[in-house]
């Protein structure tokens, strides 16, 4: 079956424009996260949906940074006014349940901010 | 705040060896340990997953073991080859309920023909 998807799979942005990444998770699941991988590093934890509620944003960088999931199915990560600091590969996961052991990633976004 | 730490950073080694990855972790309360291959431009991939209560799981040419109580993971490659080479990732999650998994820096793999 069709696995998370994710697009665009790269964005190129300059500095202080706004960009939204897509997360297709896969169907019926009901938990999403959103993690941060800068190069060379191991991807961190942004947030975290279950259904449509935003459970927790503790990994959030800056009020720069907003997801929503209004549906339950597709989120969109924003980012406002990018930095620099932002360039980054995002990466989606789901899992069926809040208790799955799991988690499924997407190929992930590759954000260059020039 | 939990970290991982993942030792070496970078291996290169010719086809054949046996090798041992190594991944610790400062908080021994974890639900369950997981290593990932990550290759160039794609996403995550899990290779084996070990509940805070199991030592080991093998799977093939793979063999992770967990020892909580030292926070330690090793993650063993039996006769590596050049289709191994990737970059490793141990990640660590603290409870059940949607809890977000916490990822050591990597471990990238070169296999040599």
């Amino acid at each position: 079956g069709a696995g998370v998807s994710q697009s665009p799979r790269y964005k190129v942005a300059k500095r202080g424009q706004d960009v939204a990444l897509r997360c297709d998770p896969i169907s019926g699941h009901v938990s999403l996260f959103w993690y941060q991988q800068a190069l060379g590093q191991g991807p961190e934890f942004l947030t975290y949906f279950q259904n449509e509620a935003q459970l927790d944003k503790s990994g959030l960088p800056s009020d720069r940074f907003f997801a929503e999931r209004p549906e339950g199915s597709v989120s969109t990560l924003k980012i406002q006014r990018t930095q620099q600091e932002d360039s980054a590969v995002y990466l989606c996961a789901s899992s069926f349940t809040r208790d799955s052991l799991e988690q499924y990633f997407g190929p992930g976004t590759r954000l260059t901010v020039t | 705040k939990q970290e991982v730490t993942q030792i070496p950073a970078a291996l290169s080694v010719p086809e054949g060896e046996n090798l041992v990855l190594n991944c610790s972790f400062t908080d021994s309360a974890i639900y369950n340990l997981q290593w990932f291959r990550q290759d160039p431009g794609k996403g995550l991939t899990s290779l084996l997953l070990i509940q805070s209560s199991q030592r080991e799981q093998t799977s093939g040419r793979l063999n992770a073991s967990l020892d909580k109580s030292s926070g330690r993971s090793t993650l063993y490659i039996a006769a590596s080859q050049p289709g191994d080479s990737a970059t490793y990732l141990c990640a660590v999650r603290r409870g059940n309920a949607g809890n977000m998994l916490t990822f050591g820096g990597g471990t990238r793999l070169m296999v040599k023909p």
